[in-house]
């Protein structure tokens, strides 16, 4: 089925450490978004990518590193250097064409102790 | 930059209808969007109104967007229990392909 797999589903990670959160993709969208969740604050863009090898900084960069070395795949890499990691991380694809509809993954939560 | 306001919360009683409002202030949207995600999962697109449009229904779902006012609104009749969820607004201008979003609506129904 196509769709967008984002893993793990849960993560937790020590504080000063490092953690990768994986996207891949199979419906062959060109555009791939991270954005951050957190209660009551809706959802903040991340990073962009319209095209591989290509990215930019959303709102909220920070903190983060994402690449983009596949069509498929757009990981993100919660550095250390991000003050306030805890959150729930939604990738989502946008179809070609003008109604711009995203298309989201199941999302990862991530927990720092 | 652009911002997407909804209320917080919303609660009713199943079978009665539930009405979610949304203002936004970009003048140039061309697409408005309601997203619904469940209890820790991510966002399902619901449905969209293009610009032009005044009213779009789909089943349980209306859709009624006031452009002058930059109102939009979801109407979803005979609200189920299985409609408890988040509903989030979002917009998208023309020249942009990045859309905005609300901080969304938990509707919350009680039998």
């Amino acid at each position: 089925d196509g769709g967008i797999t984002q893993s793990p589903k849960y993560l937790f990670r020590k504080e000063g450490q490092n953690v990768t959160l994986s996207c891949e993709q199979n419906l062959n969208h060109d555009a791939m978004y991270w954005y951050r969740q957190d209660p009551g604050q809706g959802l903040r863009l991340i990073y962009y990518s319209q095209i591989v090898n290509d990215f930019q900084k959303g709102d909220i960069a920070e903190g983060y590193s994402v690449s983009r070395e596949k069509k498929e795949s757009f990981p993100l890499t919660v550095t250390s250097a991000q003050k306030n990691p805890t959150a729930f991380y939604l990738c989502a694809t946008v179809a070609g064409g003008n109604t711009g509809e995203l298309f989201f993954g199941e999302g990862s939560r991530l927990t720092v102790l | 930059g652009e911002d997407v306001e909804q209320s917080l919360f919303l609660s009713v009683r199943e079978g009665d209808s539930s009405v979610i409002n949304c203002t936004y202030t970009d003048s140039s949207s061309t697409y408005l969007y309601w997203y619904k995600q469940e209890p820790g999962a991510g966002l399902q697109l619901l449905t969209y109104i293009f610009s032009n449009m005044d009213m779009k229904q789909d089943q349980r779902l209306t859709v009624l967007l006031n452009k002058k006012d930059k109102h939009l609104s979801l109407r979803i009749a005979d609200t189920q229990t299985g409609d408890s969820a988040i509903y989030f607004c979002a917009e998208k201008g023309g020249g942009s392909y990045i859309p905005t979003f609300g901080r969304g609506t938990s509707l919350i129904v009680h039998p």
